[in-house]
């Protein structure tokens, strides 16, 4: 069975500080992972997503994951926060079948 | 760059009342999909449509649930007597092909009132 932990319901960065957002999988096949993110009132737009090639993946607006088969890990991160950023982020993992399980979000907060 | 398109953005509905929520997919994906978002909830799997049929569909999606695709175009979701606890966020997603990432609408808030 597949699953995804986000720890951290918020996160708060002061603007150009490191983002980090965490995520945990479980999956009982070779994973494919993803992070969307959110907007307010808006749709779920994918950021990256990893499929089983290069571990270390490079999203759109500076955003990366790396994934750690060994920490069935797969954080998200990006070097300098934006106030643009602020937005919630999902995890998910995708079955290779028919779905994708999502983890319940991180709301990320960036200060001025 | 194509994208999927929901409407209505919103609806409001009187509990037992039949809605259709509406779907246009990415022209050349194959698979479509529907889920939900219960106001401060998870993302959850509704069901997942292909080749004309359902290829899964989760434990919410109950007899009063129904999706249709009723031409080349449009991917529905009907929900036939609704209760309150179906008021959430809908989204409409498509993917290419298996395997590939799934691509949202802006997705439908229901409120059943």
């Amino acid at each position: 069975a597949q699953s995804v932990t986000q720890l951290g319901s918020h996160v708060s960065v002061s603007e150009g500080a490191l983002v980090l957002l965490r995520c945990n999988y479980s999956s009982s096949v070779p994973p494919y992972l993803f992070w969307y993110v959110q907007y307010p009132n808006q749709g779920l737009q994918l950021l990256l997503k990893y499929t089983s090639a290069a571990t270390l993946v490079k999203g759109i607006n500076g955003f990366e994951a790396e994934f750690k088969k060994s920490e069935t890990s797969f954080h998200l991160t990006k070097p300098s926060a934006h106030m643009s950023d602020a937005a919630e982020y999902f995890c998910a993992v995708s079955d290779r079948v028919n779905k994708f399980y999502f983890g319940s979000g991180t709301k990320l907060n960036v200060k001025p | 760059e194509p994208e999927v398109t929901q409407t209505p953005s919103h609806q409001v509905t009187q509990m037992g009342q039949e809605v259709i929520l509406r779907c246009v997919p990415i022209s050349n994906h194959l698979y479509f999909y529907w889920y939900r978002q219960i106001l401060g909830q998870k993302v959850e799997f509704l069901v997942s449509f292909y080749n004309n049929e359902i290829s899964e569909k989760s434990e919410i999606f109950d007899d009063q649930f129904s999706v249709e695709r009723p031409d080349g175009s449009n991917f529905t979701l009907k929900i036939r007597s609704t209760k309150l606890e179906d008021s959430a966020m809908y989204f409409c997603a498509s993917s290419e092909v298996m395997n590939t990432e799934a691509f949202f609408g802006q997705g439908t808030r229901l409120t059943v009132v």
